[in-house]
């Protein structure tokens, strides 16, 4: 059964950073796509970043460019996302999503003084 | 980046009743190699998002048969033939074609 279980979330400061992480299960992690979406409160889906299998392409939003980093470690099976410079508009659920199929069950990141 | 234009926003039908919800793109979905990646996601209540169909009509793992998609290039439409009080929820449809990827703005589906 594939899992994704991320964590890492919680209440940040503005301008404040974070790691999320998501520790992957059930498939062979190295051989997959990954992504990291996220969706504010109340409101849709927004693809924020991904990474390829081998770890070498990685794609940002450019509304969190320059501020976020991916990373996969496949040894690991786990993926992660270095917030740095959070605003208040970045307050959102974070899911780790296996290439388009499987979704995590999110992390909150909430971003307040 | 690409635009994903759903219809309706929100759609209230009676069990049984089909349910059908439209996504346009402002570009082209079909890719250079011969596929189309639009994909559909129900997001119910409490729950994070599931795939439903990808590539616009093949339907995911332990997906019902009474959801169907269907279009090319710019225009799909996903279909509930009988719609089961399982089915509430939020429907999106994806675009994986075009960086960013991006979304529909969503549809909400509820029971009458």
């Amino acid at each position: 059964e594939v899992q994704l279980v991320e964590s890492g979330g919680g209440l940040v400061q503005p301008g404040g950073s974070l790691r999320l992480s998501c520790s992957a299960s059930g498939f062979t992690f190295r051989q997959y796509d990954m992504n990291w979406v996220r969706q504010a409160p109340g409101k849709g889906l927004e693809w924020v970043s991904s990474i390829s299998s081998g770890g070498s392409a990685k794609n940002y939003a450019d509304s969190v460019k320059g501020r976020f980093t991916i990373a996969r470690d496949n040894a690991k099976n786990a993926l992660y996302l270095q917030v740095n410079g959070l605003r208040a508009e970045d307050t959102a659920v974070y899911y780790c999503v296996r290439n388009v199929d499987y979704w995590g069950q999110g992390t909150l990141v909430t971003v307040s003084s | 980046e690409t635009v994903m234009t759903q219809t309706p926003l929100s759609l209230s039908v009676t069990p049984g009743q089909p349910a059908s919800i439209s996504c346009k793109s402002s570009q082209s979905l079909l890719y250079s190699d011969g596929k189309t990646y639009l994909y559909w996601y129900v997001q119910k209540p409490g729950q994070s998002p599931q795939l439903l169909m990808y590539e616009v009509s093949s339907r995911f793992s332990g997906v019902p048969d009474r959801f169907s998609g269907s279009g090319s290039g710019t225009d799909f439409t996903l279909k509930i033939s009988r719609v089961e009080a399982e089915d509430v929820g939020i429907y999106y449809c994806m675009q994986g074609v075009h960086l960013p990827r991006t979304f529909g703005q969503g549809t909400k589906v509820e029971i009458k």
